[in-house]
């Protein structure tokens, strides 16, 4: 399975400090996407790296890709209340000419004010 | 980006019973992919619809249970069929531009 699995699943920090979330993988891939999920609504997506690059920020965002070790990185700097949300990590494959997204479980952050 | 749409945002439906739920993108695309997404639970994908074809679906999904339509290019439509408490779930529908892919907002479903 091409399945990610995310670690921590759950991770609770103070407002202004950095949440790092981890991503690893089984196979290969096209390129790597993390998305946030606020209180079980719509995902909104946040970052796509491919797996030629091996690393790109976005605004506080930073996401670094290893795929040597089959693992991703999500660092959001200067934590905010706002950040309070669910982040999943998505492996892209190519099978019979489609990208098919593959999620992880999920970390689940919370920033206490 | 793409702008997705889904009606309804939630409902309530009996046992026995289906939901149609329906989604709008506000731009042109050739594949989109339905998901679903168990309470506590990450996404898990159920089908993709191409235009003008059947929809491929994945593995513990079948057509009977969840049939799908894409009569167009911005529009899809997903049936959850003779629905039980474990269909309870929120659905998703996605589209894919340029690599990136985004999501509707989701239906919650409640199976009584």
């Amino acid at each position: 399975s091409q399945q990610g699995e995310e670690d921590p699943q759950a991770l609770s920090i103070q407002e202004g400090e950095n949440a790092t979330m981890n991503c690893s993988y089984k196979t290969s891939i096209n390129n790597l996407q993390w998305y946030r999920q606020n209180s079980g609504r719509g995902l909104v997506h946040l970052i796509l790296i491919r797996s030629n690059e091996r690393e790109k920020h976005s605004g506080r965002l930073r996401v670094t890709l290893d795929t040597s070790k089959k693992s991703s990185s999500l660092l959001i700097t200067a934590s905010r209340a706002a950040d309070t949300a669910s982040y999943f990590c998505a492996t892209a494959g190519v099978l019979q000419g489609a990208q098919k997204l593959v999620f992880g479980q999920g970390t689940r952050l919370t920033i206490n004010p | 980006s793409a702008v997705i749409s889904q009606k309804p945002s939630r409902d309530i439906c009996q046992r026995g019973t289906s939901l149609t739920i329906q989604c709008q993108v506000d731009s042109q695309v050739t594949m989109m992919f339905w998901y679903r997404q168990q309470p506590g639970q990450s996404l898990t994908l159920i089908a993709t619809a191409n235009q003008g074809s059947e929809a491929t679906y994945e593995s513990g999904f079948v057509i009977d249970k969840f049939p799908i339509s894409r009569p167009n290019l911005t529009f899809s439509t997903l049936t959850v069929s003779n629905m039980s408490p474990e269909d309870s779930s929120i659905y998703l529908c996605s589209v894919i531009n340029t690599f990136e892919q985004y999501f509707g907002p989701g239906t919650r479903l409640t199976v009584t």
